[in-house]
């Protein structure tokens, strides 16, 4: 057990929609991570934050976002939902954002568009 | 070109036998992670490292830093040690570092009893 917990495990939705994943990091933890596993792309990483402030993006679309609260858990927000974005994703944490930090990894939320 | 290359994609094994699974990369990184997934999908970090050698169990990861390569060894393999092994590097980035892994696309084992 990571101690990372990710919420919904699974969602299943339609083309067009708007869903809400959720992340609580380790205990101590105030660096977060969002990852995005397809099938063809591999992972990817989305967006760090740290400490409730974004702190670096990656190939993260437009119509995703993403917050880190004062309890520091955090959300990845999905719009207007395609096809595409069925994938799993995974949420990281790591105790501060350095690069020298191992991560702990959630069991993943698995989105499918219908 | 990917940026993290690794190999070989594909591996079947018999149980007991060494397994060695590689990782090269083409950037300036602060740090390489060995991750382990298994068909469930949940990913399971193995070791970090940014120079050296670290061993946990049966499990050893080698990284050259000049060379940018790295290496992980599965001693005495055993069928639960099948699933998908990637390995990822944090770059050196502008931000001081503050950006996420850069993954290979992962080695796929399969331990046969």
């Amino acid at each position: 057990d990571s101690g990372v917990t990710q919420t919904p495990k699974h969602l299943i939705t339609a083309t067009g929609q708007r869903v809400t994943l959720r992340c609580s990091p380790r205990s101590g933890d105030l660096s977060v991570y969002w990852y995005q596993q397809s099938l063809d792309q591999g992972l990817q990483f989305l967006i760090q934050y740290y400490n409730g402030e974004e702190r670096a993006k990656g190939n993260i679309l437009e119509r995703f976002s993403a917050q880190q609260f004062p309890d520091l858990h955090s959300e990845l927000n999905l719009s207007s939902l395609e096809l595409g974005d069925s994938a799993l994703y995974f949420c990281a944490s790591s105790v501060g954002q350095g690069p020298v930090q191992p991560q702990h990894f959630g069991d993943g939320t698995r989105l499918s568009i219908l | 070109k990917n940026e993290v290359e690794q190999s070989p994609q594909n591996l079947t094994a018999q149980e007991g036998e060494f397994i060695t699974i590689n990782c090269s990369y083409s950037v300036g990184i602060s740090a390489l992670h060995w991750l382990q997934q298994h068909p469930g999908g949940g990913i399971v970090s193995l070791f970090m490292l940014s120079s050296g050698k670290k061993k946990h169990g049966r499990l050893i990861a080698t990284i050259n830093i000049q060379e940018k390569h790295s290496s992980l060894h599965i001693t005495a393999s055993h069928p639960r040690d099948s699933a998908v092994y990637i390995c990822a590097v944090r770059s050196i980035g502008s931000g001081g570092g503050a950006d996420g892994l850069t993954f290979g696309k992962g080695t796929h084992l399969i331990i046969q009893p």
